[in-house]
């Protein structure tokens, strides 16, 4: 596509639920990344992937997420057990990391997930 | 502290007005620097790119960074009501952690006709 899709644009669940996310980068990116986006804050790095692994996963903040990337193309973050405090805007971005230092990265439109 | 500090604002200006928008930091590692604006409701699109100290211009936006001071600035002359969003500094080491943006908290800017 012409550019990272995420869906759903919206999400609500209840506390205590499972959810998952879903990235489509741009095609033939290889570097894939989510952040996170609470309301009136700069957006705070989770977890990288280069290809299919995930290359640094030291932001997700507990073991209730977890992040895919199988084919090294489309992404997944799950959050099982949500909480309230897990209500933000989760941004996928992407790059055609060669390992140059001025890739640039490139963000969806995120998904706005609310948890009561 | 947080690494990156920026004034979130509001800042309101008139349409033609020169905007300056600023962040500090503290990580002295950061190599990169970047301003990305973000409109209501969608992803930060990237601004400018900036390695390491200077100036750079791009048509009515310009970045400076002053890394001696540990501090950043994006400067937009003409201001139109299009550029009313909001403005993320972001930046990262040249290390092998390269892809790890550091974002500030983001200024909303409003330019009024």
């Amino acid at each position: 596509g012409a550019g990272v899709s995420q869906t759903p644009s919206n999400k609500v669940t209840e506390k205590g639920k499972y959810v998952e996310l879903r990235c489509d980068p741009i095609s033939g990116h290889t570097a894939l990344y989510w952040y996170r986006q609470s309301l009136g804050q700069g957006p705070e790095f989770l977890i990288y992937f280069q290809g299919t692994g995930a290359a640094d996963d030291s932001g997700l903040p507990n073991d209730r997420f977890f992040a895919v990337r199988p084919e090294g193309s489309v992404s997944t973050l799950k959050i099982q057990r949500t909480e309230r405090g897990d209500s933000a805007v989760y941004l996928c971005a992407s790059s055609d990391d060669l390992g140059r230092g001025n890739t640039e990265a490139f963000f969806g439109q995120g998904t706005r997930l609310t948890v009561v | 502290q947080k690494e990156v500090e920026q004034d979130p604002g509001p800042l309101s200006v008139p349409e033609g007005a020169i905007v300056s928008l600023n962040c500090t930091y503290s990580n002295s590692a950061f190599q990169y620097f970047m301003w990305y604006r973000q409109y209501s409701r969608k992803g930060p699109e990237l601004l400018m790119y900036t390695y390491s100290s200077g100036n750079k211009e791009d048509g009515r936006f310009t970045a400076q960074v002053d890394k001696s001071s540990k501090y950043i600035s994006l400067f937009i002359r003409d201001s139109q009501p299009s550029d009313s969003a909001t403005y993320l500094c972001a930046m990262r080491d040249s290390g092998g952690s390269n892809y790890k943006l550091t974002f500030g908290k983001g200024t909303l800017l409003t330019v009024n006709p």
